[in-house]
C-alpha cells in the first residue's frame, strides 16, 4: 500500500492564481481531511469529507473548495492565492468514523509559497 | 486561549536522559488524547493513545488528568532518535480534533 499520497510536493505561486492540491489514499479509508501547518498555530482543519459525495467546512476554510467524487481523491482547490495561504498542507485519512477517534495517516505534505 | 496548548521549547536533553512534556486542554467535554511525532520536514504519525489509567510504551509513558485537564508524555533513556516535535491531540468527539502547536525535544549525544 502507498497510504497517503500527495502531490506536488512543493509548489510556488503567484497572489492571484488557482491551483489544485492532489490528495489519493488506497486503504479504502471513509474519512479524509486537509490541515494547513504554520510555525507556532498546529494543524488546522481546513475540510473534511466523511465519505464520497460529502464534505463539510473545517476550522479554516476561508479560500479553498474540497470535493469528493471518489473514495480514494480528495483534491483541495485554492481559488485565488494570496500571501496568508503560504504554508504546509498535510490531508490525511482514517478508517470508518463513529463516536471514537480513529488514527489519522497523514500524507508527506505540501509546501506552498504564495508570492 | 487556545483550545490545546504546549511548551514549545525546544527541549534540549542529552543521550540517556528522562524528559516530560505537558500539555493542558480547555474543553472539559473531550473524549480522546494522543500524542504525535513529527520529524523534521515529515508527516506527523500516532506515537500512542492517552488512556484515563495511564499508559506504557517501551521507553514511553502517557499520563491523563482530567481533573486538571492535561496530558503528559514521559521519554526514558532518551535516543538521538528521539529528536523531533511531539504534538498532543485532543478529539471532542466525531470530526473535532484539535492538534497542539508541539513540543521540540532535541536529544544530544
Amino acid at each position: 500500500n502507498a497510504g497517503v499520497t500527495q502531490t506536488p510536493k512543493f509548489q510556488v505561486l503567484k497572489t492571484g492564481q488557482s491551483m489544485t492540491l492532489q490528495c489519493a489514499q488506497d486503504m479504502n479509508h471513509e474519512y479524509m481531511s486537509w490541515y494547513r501547518q504554520d510555525p507556532g498555530m498546529g494543524l488546522r482543519l481546513i475540510h473534511y469529507s466523511v465519505g464520497a459525495g460529502i464534505t463539510d467546512q473545517g476550522e479554516v476554510p476561508n479560500g479553498y473548495n474540497v470535493s469528493r467524487s471518489t473514495t480514494e481523491d480528495f483534491p483541495l482547490r485554492l481559488l485565488s492565492a494570496a500571501p496568508s495561504q503560504t504554508s504546509v498542507y498535510f490531508c490525511a485519512s482514517s478508517g470508518p468514523m463513529g463516536s471514537s477517534y480513529n488514527e489519522q495517516f497523514f500524507g508527506p505534505g505540501t509546501r506552498l509559497t504564495v508570492l | 486561549r487556545k483550545e490545546v496548548e504546549q511548551d514549545p521549547g525546544p527541549f534540549n536533553v542529552p543521550e540517556g536522559a528522562t524528559v516530560a512534556f505537558n500539555c493542558t486542554y480547555s474543553n472539559s467535554a473531550s473524549q480522546s488524547f494522543f500524542w504525535y511525532r513529527q520529524d523534521c520536514r515529515k508527516e506527523p504519525k500516532l506515537l500512542m493513545s492517552v488512556y484515563s489509567s495511564g499508559n506504557e510504551d517501551g521507553r514511553f509513558t502517557a499520563q491523563l488528568n482530567r481533573a486538571s485537564q492535561y496530558i503528559s508524555l514521559l521519554i526514558r533513556d532518551s535516543k538521538l532518535s528521539d529528536s523531533a516535535t511531539y504534538l498532543c491531540v485532543v478529539n471532542s468527539g466525531g470530526f473535532k480534533t484539535i492538534f497542539g502547536a508541539g513540543t521540540r525535544l532535541f536529544v544530544k549525544a
